[in-house]
């Protein structure tokens, strides 16, 4: 099973900052966190990962808490485009491969 | 052109036929995956290899083999096909120069339905 908890749905409007949160409260102090999105049944695209420190590139930035139980996606200007599945997802076996829960669907609004 | 190419996208067969994904890849990467996506689910890990002499067996290898023929190659056979094993079927590479095992690049899905 997935070691990460999500909302299962969420809406935000065109033009806002979508804040998509993930629980990972399991987690143990070498494992990065993942970020996926999936975007109807493309094949999925990574975004951005983080070990303890706060990350941003073009597509995203990742907020990771002091404690590393929890963190949230930003998509600072969110489009139409957007909408997708998001996954968050913490490597669980001792190979490091990603278990993956069922993600939040983000809904852009126009 | 892709990095990531499967084949077939889409295939319709019976049940007890035996079915072959193919993947390859240009990205250089050592790592391949076979996932498995059943509807309003995430993905489901079948089997992974790290190199060309290297197969490991993932979450639901069960009626599923793989061989790894090249570093660019890597195929998914279902021996006898059986309408549960109806889904979309991705490969993903990973290697040198994403930086952690985390950085899958995916392809686009092979839709397999079996009748």
């Amino acid at each position: 099973d997935a070691k990460t908890t999500q909302p299962p749905s969420m809406d935000c409007a065109e033009g806002r900052a979508a804040n998509l949160p993930c629980n990972h409260s399991t987690i143990s102090g070498n494992e990065y966190v993942y970020w996926y999105r999936q975007i109807h049944s493309q094949g999925p695209q990574y975004i951005i990962h983080g070990l303890k420190n706060n990350e941003t590139n073009e597509m995203a930035s990742l907020i990771i808490t002091e404690d590393r139980k929890s963190s949230t996606l930003i998509l600072p200007h969110a489009t139409l485009r957007d909408t997708a599945v998001y996954y968050c997802i913490d490597p669980t076996d001792s190979n490091y491969q990603l278990i993956w829960g069922a993600g939040t669907k983000l809904i852009i609004k126009p | 052109d892709a990095d990531v190419t499967q084949t077939p996208r889409n295939r319709i067969t019976k049940t007890g036929k035996r079915i072959m994904l193919e993947c390859s890849q240009t990205k250089g990467h050592d790592r391949m995956y076979w996932y498995r996506q059943d509807p309003g689910l995430g993905l489901r890990l079948i089997y992974y290899s790290f190199d060309v002499k290297d197969i490991n067996k993932g979450e639901i290898s069960d009626g599923y083999s793989v061989s790894r023929q090249a570093q660019a190659k890597f195929s998914l056979s279902l021996e006898s096909a059986i309408p549960n094993q109806t889904a979309l079927y991705f490969c993903a590479t990973s290697g040198p120069g994403t930086g952690n095992t985390g950085e899958l690049f995916f392809g686009e899905g092979s839709r397999l339905t079996v009748l």
